[in-house]
């Protein structure tokens, strides 16, 4: 049990539409990261969030933004979805205290037809 | 930034032999490296990590080296059994304060009954 929940666990949208994921972390974690992980690969980070900031980025164009909540909870957007980004998008989180043990959440796949 | 290389890319084990799993980093300031394994349709699940400060980490079956010089470490995985089958994927945290991490291409671990 790593304390990290993610909906939906799975859903469809069409290419041009706009998605929006949920994660709920355990108290206490004030980091927040998101990873794309496409089939066969390992996951990719997105963007990472620290006390509703946004600290740090990937190789992910504007039209994937995140937020992140007092409550521990945040969430992914992605805006004008292409087919490639069909994917498993992972959240994961920690205390934000450095180096510390990164857990995930069982994630969200999601397909663009 | 961060590239981390994993070998094998496949790996079959008779049931009761040892599996080694082998990853190489490039960026000399990473410190915390975390071994997941990952089940399929499932979230990444965190089995074992190690911290640049530390050379060797056990946890009854599975243990984990660290060599800094050489920029390499390894998950080692005794006595192995049918529900160690899965994907592991190796990573690597590029800076202290980060959170980012940086995944090996994974490894698929079969064991032989």
């Amino acid at each position: 049990e790593t304390g990290v929940t993610q909906s939906p666990t799975h859903l469809i949208k069409t290419r041009g539409q706009q998605v929006t994921l949920r994660c709920s972390s355990q108290s206490g974690h004030n980091t927040v990261s998101w990873y794309q992980q496409a089939l066969g690969q390992g996951p990719q980070f997105i963007f990472q969030y620290y006390r509703e900031e946004e600290n740090g980025r990937g190789n992910f164009p504007p039209r994937f933004s995140g937020l992140q909540f007092p409550n521990y909870s945040s969430e992914l957007n992605v805006n004008a979805l292409e087919l490639d980004d069909s994917a498993l998008y992972l959240c994961a989180s920690s205390t934000g205290a450095g180096g510390n043990t990164i857990y995930f959440g069982e994630g969200s796949w999601l397909t663009v037809v | 930034g961060e590239n981390v290389e994993q070998h094998p890319s496949t790996l079959s084990v008779q049931e009761g032999d040892s599996a080694v799993i082998k990853c190489t980093y490039s960026d000399s300031a990473s410190n915390y490296f975390p071994w997941y394994k990952q089940e399929l349709g499932k979230g990444p699940q965190l089995i074992i990590d190690i911290r640049s400060n530390v050379g060797e980490k056990k946890d009854q079956r599975i243990a984990v080296t660290l060599n800094k010089t050489a920029k390499h470490f390894s998950l080692h995985i005794t006595e192995t059994q049918p529900e160690d089958s899965a994907v592991y994927f190796c990573a690597a945290s590029e800076r202290f304060g980060n959170e980012k991490l940086t995944f090996g291409t994974g490894t698929r671990l079969t064991i032989i009954p």
